[in-house]
């Protein structure tokens, strides 16, 4: 059973750019959650997401972020007009169902604002 | 709102000896779960160790143990035998059962086991 999978592992973008980011859930695992960690933090949440539904985006910055999970295909975290702060690690994290449960993470996509 | 806090920013320990990372947190709620999660020099966030807070007894995964004090809101793991490959960022999480959207993380400690 594979893990999350996310890519790219790294991502390079100049100001002013989109970033595109993308997770594919363990399998069977319907629930999409994005973390960002800054350098020296702690992951900090974004946003869950169900198969094409945003569930909570409290975490997310009102602009020029955006995520969505289709009902076919990865979940893509989107970031539009990229600036030098959105230069982080983005984590996914699966879980098969709502509710307490175990959140399994992604390698992580580490995205540099040049 | 919960929160979670690691104290140790830094912490080393020599191999084969025993460490004990410490982690309190702060909530309403009486029902969640509490994380330890590693990050080694990869990042890649790897689950440690789980406890649902409804369980008294603590949780054990081979070398690894959480002392968990409910009453203290503390959650501490220990980690015994250190192995070299036990270096790594660890983080202490909680997820409630209200807000279980939301994982929320502490800092981090920075653990270096010498050899």
């Amino acid at each position: 059973n594979a893990g999350v999978m996310q890519n790219p592992r790294h991502l390079v973008r100049r100001r002013g750019q989109e970033a595109r980011l993308r997770c594919s859930p363990m399998k069977g695992h319907s629930h999409v959650y994005w973390y960002r960690q800054l350098p020296e933090e702690g992951l900090k949440f974004m946003v869950y997401l169900q198969k094409e539904n945003i569930i909570d985006e409290s975490g997310m910055p009102k602009e020029r972020f955006s995520a969505e999970f289709p009902k076919e295909g990865p979940s893509i975290l989107r970031i539009q007009q990229v600036v030098r702060g959105d230069s982080a690690a983005y984590f996914c994290a699966s879980s098969p169902g709502q509710g307490l449960d175990t959140q399994y993470f992604g390698p992580g996509t580490r995205l540099t604002v040049l | 709102a919960q929160t979670v806090t690691q104290s140790q920013p830094e912490m080393s320990v020599q191999e084969a000896e025993t460490v004990t990372l410490s982690c309190t947190y702060d909530t309403s709620e009486s029902n969640y779960y509490l994380f330890w999660y590693k990050q080694p020099p990869s990042r890649q966030m790897i689950l440690v160790i789980r406890q649902e807070a409804y369980k008294q007894q603590n949780a054990t995964e081979n070398r690894f143990s959480v002392n968990f004090q409910k009453a203290a809101k503390s959650f501490s793991l220990k980690i015994s035998d250190s192995q070299l490959g036990d270096t790594a960022m660890y983080f202490c999480a909680f997820m409630g059962l209200y807000n279980n959207n939301d994982m929320r993380f502490g800092a981090g400690t920075r653990l270096t086991v010498k050899p």
